[in-house]
């Protein structure tokens, strides 16, 4: 079975601090994403990675796939209270491309 | 107003209780999905459907019958409600195949079985 295991579960931070998320596996993916679920939405796409080594950014937030293709970062510079979420990250699922597997998500929250 | 709508918001019911929840969508899409998220074991999913008469098992199908009325809706049914089905339930579309291709994330109908 393919796994997306996502680190640390829950994170707390003061506003302002810098953190980092880690999404891995032992399988190698094809393409990454990474999606942000707010409380009482459904989760929001933020990135898709598709090249090894590949290096994007989004404002604060910068993601990473790692060069072997089984593991992805997100980096947050300066969090603010507005970043507070669930970060999923999702991978197509072994076989069956039309699917998606996520991660169990970390819970971060930003503090005033 | 929003493109992935899911009706109800939020549901009690009680062990045995046949339940449908529904999902409708503007943005054109011809593929559907059900997932449900349980706390820390992510989104898994349920359904989906890549067009009227295309319909799939997911990873947890058992227990959970769908139907495909017109491409901009999508109704999971429980047929007989059980306690280990309490969950968050969410609809996805999106345009393509690929598994690159955004999923567009309807709102989430919270599930209590009892």
């Amino acid at each position: 079975t393919q796994l997306l295991e996502q680190s640390p579960q829950f994170l707390s931070i003061q506003e302002g601090e810098n953190l980092t998320v880690y999404c891995n596996s032992s399988s190698v993916f094809s393409s990454l994403q990474w999606y942000r679920q707010e409380p009482g939405e459904g989760p929001v796409l933020l990135v898709t990675v598709v090249t090894g080594g590949e290096v994007k950014k989004l404002k604060r937030l910068t993601f990473q796939f790692g060069d072997a293709r089984k593991d992805s970062s997100l980096h947050i510079t300066a969090a603010q209270p507005g970043d507070t979420g669930l970060y999923l990250c999702a991978g197509p699922t072994s076989g069956s491309a039309r699917q998606l597997t996520f991660g169990s998500g970390t819970q971060l929250t930003v503090l005033p | 107003d929003a493109d992935v709508t899911q009706t109800p918001r939020n549901r009690i019911t009680k062990t045995g209780k046949r339940i449908m929840l529904e999902c409708s969508q503007t943005k054109g899409h011809d593929r559907m999905y059900w997932y449900r998220q349980d706390p820390g074991l992510g989104l898994r999913l349920i359904y989906y459907s890549f067009d009227v008469k295309d319909i799939n098992k997911g990873e947890i199908s058992d227990g959970y019958s769908v139907s495909r009325q017109a491409q901009a809706k999508f109704s999971l049914s429980l047929e007989s409600a059980i306690p280990n089905q309490t969950a968050l339930y969410f609809c996805a579309t999106s345009f393509g195949v690929s598994s690159t291709d955004t999923q567009y994330f309807g709102p989430g109908t919270r599930l209590t079985v009892l």
